[in-house]
């Protein structure tokens, strides 16, 4: 059983570009949460979707947007990117939308590493 | 402003000795918070969580410890062993957003 996979690993973009990153849940999983990592900070929220529609949304600008597609698959869009953008980008699954009172876990990808030169 | 706190950014204990990684937060309505550990290269993975109506909860060697009027939180592993170094992230439940605030991690390094 395979978990949450994330493409690309590794992604070199350069200022004011747009960049879309992958994440595949779980078999199962039907919700998908994003959060961002920058280089000695902990995982910040950015998005969690489940069953196709926005269930939260932490303090990011509107740059950065999100959808999920009926296979529960997800995409993460940045547009405009910054070089304040580079950080490890981290999606994260669950059967269904995260809440401590269900006693949900979340289950986090590898990643996708991106650089903003 | 950081809610969640992890002061230390680095730890390095004996293998086989107790490893304590400390944690604090800001915001009393805080009722639920995890911990996760991170290896390089790969994502955080759960490790043990606790609620606000227990002040201890264990598994195996790992025991997490709540201290509500001092907003503080605690992971005790023992014994140590050198597989367990990796970097410890303290998390709170964001609550309705079903969203987790993490702190910035203790690198812990278990020496043999």
């Amino acid at each position: 059983d395979t978990g949450v996979t994330q493409s690309p690993t590794h992604l070199i973009k350069t200022r004011g570009q747009q960049v879309t990153l992958r994440c595949s849940p779980i078999s199962g999983h039907k919700s998908v949460s994003w959060y961002q990592q920058v280089l000695g900070q902990g995982p910040q929220f950015i998005f969690q979707y489940y069953e196709k529609e926005e269930r939260g949304r932490g303090n990011f600008p509107d740059r950065f947007s999100a959808r999920q597609f009926p296979n529960y698959s997800s995409e993460l869009n940045v547009n405009a990117l910054l070089l304040g953008d580079s950080a490890l980008y981290l999606c994260a699954s669950s059967l269904v939308v995260y809440s401590a009172a269900t006693n949900e876990k979340l289950f986090f990808g590898s990643g996708t590493q991106l650089s903003v030169l | 402003d950081q809610q969640v706190k992890q002061n230390s950014p680095s730890l390095s204990v004996q293998e086989g000795r107790i490893s304590i990684l400390n944690c604090d937060y800001t915001n009393s309505m805080f009722d639920y918070f995890l911990w996760y550990k991170k290896y390089p290269a790969e994502g955080p993975t759960f490790l043990i969580s606790i609620s606000s109506i227990k002040d201890k909860n264990e598994d195996g060697r790992f025991t997490v410890f709540l201290n509500k009027s001092a907003k503080h939180l605690s992971l005790h592993i023992v014994p140590s062993q050198p597989g367990d170094s990796a970097v410890y992230f303290c998390a709170a439940d964001g609550g309705s957003q079903g969203n987790l605030i993490f702190g910035k991690g203790t690198k812990l390094s278990v020496k043999p």
